[in-house]
């Protein structure tokens, strides 16, 4: 079974802004952790934000949040005032227990901000 | 940004051939993965490594072998190359002293097999 699903496999933004990327989750480990990355046309991963299965408030890191909903099993990310350079592929990636720290990611979503 | 080199970065092979993807670290981090990227699958996990000579398969390891004989090399090996082993391929890391664990990836290696 599918253990990470993003049901949106391009979308289109305005820049300025706010654009939400959808990820679901599968587990049944109370522990685990929730990842977002970002691959620029360039192909690197660069990771942005981590939520943990324990953590009580929403992650933020700059323009990016990340909206956890533990009961729904959802982790969407939220980019805030969208710029030229967040035009790129986004992954959701989820880490359950077990102590090798693998992940497992999503398809992807295409981003493009429009000017 | 985590010291992370992968060789080579491109290749083209022909089906039947035996080909060697090195990724290199240079921050002693413990965990190391490969990782297949195909289009409307993401990344997924072929084999990983928790520590020199310990190594174990992930969810697409058919086809794929895997070697550590350094704390700082991770070699993956495809015996007999075929067409469907056409990606690219990541390497990552990760350090067990980590708060969140994310994985630091290489820059990638895309691999052609006609």
């Amino acid at each position: 079974a599918q253990k990470i699903t993003q049901t949106q496999p391009g979308m289109f933004v305005q820049e300025k802004e706010a654009v939400t990327l959808d990820c679901t989750y599968d587990t049944s480990d109370p522990s685990y952790g929730l990842f977002w990355y970002k691959q620029p046309s360039s192909g690197e991963m660069i990771f942005l934000i981590y939520q943990g299965s324990y953590d009580q408030q929403n992650a933020t890191e700059g323009r990016y949040s990340l909206n956890f909903q533990k009961a729904r099993k959802s982790a969407n990310l939220v980019i805030s005032a969208s710029q030229l350079g967040d035009s790129a592929m986004y992954f959701c990636a989820m880490r359950e227990g077990g102590g090798d720290y693998k992940l497992s990611f999503g398809a992807g979503t295409t981003v493009t901000v429009r000017a | 940004d985590a010291g992370i080199t992968q060789s080579p970065r491109h290749k083209v092979t022909e089906t039947g051939t035996p080909v060697t993807l090195r990724c290199h670290q240079t921050e002693n981090h413990r965990y190391m993965y490969w990782y297949r990227q195909d289009p409307g699958h993401g990344l997924r996990l072929i084999h990983y490594s928790y520590g020199v000579k310990d190594t174990d398969k992930g969810e697409v390891s058919d086809g794929y072998s895997v070697s550590r004989s350094k704390t700082e090399d991770f070699l993956l090996t495809l015996e007999s190359a075929t067409s469907s082993q056409t990606s690219v391929y990541f390497c990552a890391t990760q350090t067990s002293g980590s708060s969140t664990g994310e994985l630091f990836f290489g820059e990638g290696s895309r691999l052609t097999v006609l």
